[in-house]
């Protein structure tokens, strides 16, 4: 089955520093990937639309010049979360879109962010 | 705008059967997807219903009535595994890269 990995699991960091996360479609090649954030006891919400060779596609209200997204090849995209504040403190989740019949997205572990 | 309902929490009892209810009103719709999610890990896909009615996959099945926007995803024979958060996913639209809007999840709880 199709395989999306995430870098690294967890990660700490001190405010004002910047984390780079990355997503990769192990066993699959995903024109589109999309980044979504978690926080505790509620639902995904989607940050981002990942378009290989193109600009990401972002939701409303989110910060495009703080998380930055780049969709270098059809199996890397990464987020970096640039001058990190504890509000920035969530789950991270990415996802790859399979190409199957039902097109539905795989999605990787998650990385836990922590910024004191 | 875009909504999802669905129960914030629901209890069952191991063996037994549990159905799990969402309602959707999107701005187009192509597709619903339920996900498994447990604490602190990824969803993990479950179920696809982009026609009326039942699919049915093992111990799980999903509903889909497109008139009244609702789904409900049905899980017999429950194991204590089963305890997980259950998120119910629409997609608008096939060509904005197919993105997904999801409810806000329901919390099963799965009791001896």
């Amino acid at each position: 089955g199709a395989v999306v990995s995430q870098h690294p699991s967890r990660v700490i960091c001190k405010s004002g520093t910047s984390v780079k996360i990355e997503c990769r479609s192990l066993d699959f090649q995903a024109t589109t990937m999309f980044w979504y954030r978690q926080f505790p006891k509620q639902s995904l919400m989607l940050m981002a639309t990942s378009n290989e060779g193109s600009k990401a596609t972002y939701e409303q209200g989110v910060e495009k010049d703080k998380f930055l997204i780049n969709h270098a090849s059809l199996t890397l995209s990464t987020l970096t979360v640039t001058s990190a504040h504890p509000e920035d403190s969530s789950f991270y989740i990415c996802s790859a879109e399979t190409g199957t019949i039902y097109n539905e997205q795989f999605f990787g572990p998650g990385t836990r962010l922590t910024v004191l | 705008g875009q909504n999802i309902d669905q129960p914030t929490e629901m209890t069952a009892t191991e063996g037994a059967i549990v159905q799990i209810n969402c309602t959707y009103q999107t701005s187009g719709f192509n597709g619903l997807f339920w996900y498994q999610q447990h604490a602190g890990e990824a969803p993990t896909f479950l179920s696809y219903n982009v026609l009326d009615g039942l699919e049915e996959k093992g111990r799980f099945s999903s509903f889909l009535s497109r008139s009244k926007g609702y789904s409900y995803l049905l899980l017999k024979e429950l194991q204590m595994k089963d305890s997980a958060s259950y998120l119910c996913a629409v997609r608008p639209y096939y060509n904005q890269g197919g993105k997904l809007i999801f409810g806000q999840g329901t919390e099963l709880s799965v009791k001896p």
